[in-house]
């Protein structure tokens, strides 16, 4: 079944830098990759995903890219703000089980004012 | 819309004691997911349905554990006998075919 695997655990950075954020899978046949944001106490929330048949996608100030043959994905936040701060997930599609999606471990992201 | 629904927000029991939590997806979304949250394991898939139907309920850490969707807006995860190791957050989250999932609030369930 599919695996991801998802660095760094921890990531800190100083406002107004970026921020990066890498997660590989195992299977192949993945074609759906999102991305979760999750505040202290507070549900996951869907902030960008990236199916296989594109490399980039873009929404203000996040953006996801997509390395089918090194089956690779990142997330890049630019600008970072203090309230980009939370754990981020990512994900992929386990076709082999069934279509269900199988997480990362998480990063804890902290933006230092 | 007002997004899935889940109750209740919070729950306190004692250990032996039957929990309930409930569920209720987005209107239209076919899929329902179930989810444990702790510090210790992370976020971990306890059963997903499609339809109504369950597809994989290999997470299920054991018998104590059910869960039913007897219809497309409602769904129920059961504990019975609870114990201690069983507080956690229970999310619910919900989708369609183009495999989106958008999670619920949760419910922090404490056994004491």
């Amino acid at each position: 079944g599919e695996n991801v695997e998802q660095h760094p655990s921890t990531l800190s950075v100083q406002e107004g830098d970026s921020a990066v954020i890498k997660c590989t899978y195992s299977d192949s046949a993945s074609n759906y990759f999102p991305w979760y944001k999750q505040e202290l106490g507070k549900r996951p929330q869907l902030i960008i995903d990236i199916r296989s048949n594109v490399g980039e996608k873009k929404d203000q100030r996040i953006a996801v890219t997509l390395n089918k043959t090194a089956k690779h994905f990142s997330l890049h936040i630019t600008e970072t703000q203090p309230e980009d701060s939370a754990v981020y997930f990512c994900a992929a599609v386990d076709y082999n089980q069934g279509g269900k999606l199988i997480f990362g471990q998480g990063t804890e992201l902290s933006v230092k004012p | 819309d007002a997004g899935v629904i889940q109750s209740p927000r919070h729950e306190v029991t004692e250990m032996g004691q039957e929990v309930t939590l409930r569920c209720k997806p987005i209107s239209g979304h076919n899929s329902l997911f179930w989810y444990r949250q702790t510090m210790m394991r992370g976020l971990e898939l306890l059963i997903y349905f499609n339809n109504n139907v369950p597809i994989d309920d290999s997470g299920m850490p054991e018998d104590r554990f059910s869960a039913k969707m007897p219809n497309a807006s409602f769904s129920t995860l059961k504990i019975q006998p609870s114990e201690p190791r069983d507080s956690a957050v229970y999310f619910c989250a919900t989708g369609t075919d183009s495999y989106e999932q958008y999670f619920g609030p949760g419910t922090r369930l404490t056994v004491t």
